[in-house]
Formats: structure tokens, C-alpha cells, sequence
């Protein structure tokens, strides 16, 4: 069975650029979670969808948004880049949307650097 | 608000050494707790999901336990070996069970 992937694996953008990435989750997973990743602030929660629709979202700008396609495949895009927003991003994928018995299955990320 | 913390947060060791690594929560209340080994550069892997009624789980030569109490859990490594070197987080839900909250993690090398 496929793990969680996510597409790109590096990106390297400019202060005020836009950017789009994207995951798709293991089989038959319907609910995927973002996370931001950075050295200062550790793992840090986006958003998290199930059925196409975003369950909640953790303390981000609007800049951040996210939507979930009928496959359960997803996609985060943040606008008007900023230097911190430097990171990698991590996309989860579980059976279930919360938190209650389900194991998270990890992607690789995507390493975004801003410059 | 749920906080996690875990301590040390480097640690080196020789290999063939057995090794615990501790996490603390603020918020008791948890349903689960997941512990994740993360390679530099890499995504999570989870090694070990505790539910709240358990109060430990093993894998090989990982054990994890979970004092809800206490707000404790810790991770033990048996008989390291180099291939373990790697930085490990806990995980724990926020308090509205929606999204998991991840300690700073701790970064374990082991020697050859």
C-alpha cells in the first residue's frame, strides 16, 4: 500500500509569491491533516479535512488555505509569501477525521524556502 | 491549553545502551498518546499509539508508557543501536480532541 505523498518535495519562492502543494493520502484514508514545521516554533497544526470539507483550523493568517478534492486528495496554497513562512510542511492522513484511536501516517513534506 | 514538553532534548549515547526518554502534558484528559521518530529532513513515523485505558505498549525493543495522573509518558529504548539515531516526538490531542499537539521533541544520536 502507498504511504501519504506530497508534491514537491523542495520549493524555493520569492517574498509576495503564491504557492500551491499538494497530498495525496493513503488509500481509502479520508481524513488529512497540515502541519508547519519550523526549528523555532516545532510542529505547529494547519487545518484538517474529511469529506471535502475542513473540520477545524489551527492559529494560522487567512493567507493559509486548504481544500480536500472527492478522492481525498488535498491541497494547501498560501498567498502573499513571507520570509517566515520558511518550513516544512507536513501533510497526515488518517482513517478518521480527530484524534480519537486513529495512528496519523506522515508524508515526507514539502521543504518550502522563501526568499 | 494543552502544552507538551519532553526532556532531555539531546541525547547522546554509545551504542548498546538502554535509554528512556520522558514526555509531559499539561491536560490530563487525553484519549491517546503517539510517539514519532522523525529523520532529519523527513516526515513523522508513528511508532507506538497508547490508548487512555492502556498503560503501556510495546514494539520490539520500544516500550512506551502513559501515567494519565501524572501527565507523564516515556519511551524506552532497549539495546540502542546507530540506526536509531533520530529525533523523537510525543503527541498528544489539543483539548477538543480535534488535532494532535507535538512536543519540541528530543534528538538522539547513537555511537558506534
Amino acid at each position: 500500500k502507498a504511504g501519504v505523498t506530497q508534491t514537491p518535495r523542495y520549493l524555493i519562492k520569492t517574498r509576495g509569491q503564491q504557492v500551491t502543494l499538494s497530498c495525496s493520502p493513503i488509500s481509502g484514508h479520508r481524513s488529512v491533516s497540515w502541519y508547519q514545521q519550523t526549528p523555532g516554533q516545532g510542529l505547529q497544526f494547519l487545518f484538517e479535512y474529511f469529506s471535502e470539507t475542513q473540520r477545524n483550523k489551527g492559529n494560522f493568517p487567512g493567507r493559509f488555505s486548504g481544500r480536500q478534492f472527492s478522492n481525498s486528495r488535498s491541497e494547501m496554497n498560501v498567498s502573499t509569501l513571507e520570509l517566515g513562512d520558511s518550513a516544512l510542511y507536513l501533510c497526515a492522513s488518517s482513517l478518521q477525521p480527530g484524534q480519537g484511536n486513529e495512528k496519523l501516517f506522515f508524508g515526507s513534506g514539502t521543504q518550502l524556502s522563501v526568499l | 491549553k494543552q502544552e507538551v514538553t519532553q526532556i532531555p532534548a539531546a541525547l547522546s549515547v554509545p551504542e548498546g545502551e538502554n535509554l528512556v526518554l520522558n514526555c509531559s502534558f499539561t491536560d490530563s484528559a487525553i484519549y491517546n498518546l503517539q510517539w514519532f521518530r522523525q529523520d532529519p529532513g523527513k516526515g513523522l513515523t508513528s511508532l507506538l499509539l497508547i490508548q487512555s485505558s492502556q498503560r503501556e505498549q510495546t514494539s520490539g525493543r520500544l516500550n512506551a508508557s502513559l501515567d494519565k495522573s501524572s501527565g507523564r509518558s516515556t519511551l524506552y529504548i532497549a539495546a540502542s543501536q546507530p540506526g536509531d539515531s533520530a529525533t523523537y516526538l510525543c503527541a498528544v490531542p489539543d483539548n477538543y480532541g480535534q488535532n494532535f499537539v507535538f512536543g519540541p521533541g528530543t534528538r538522539l544520536s547513537v555511537l558506534p
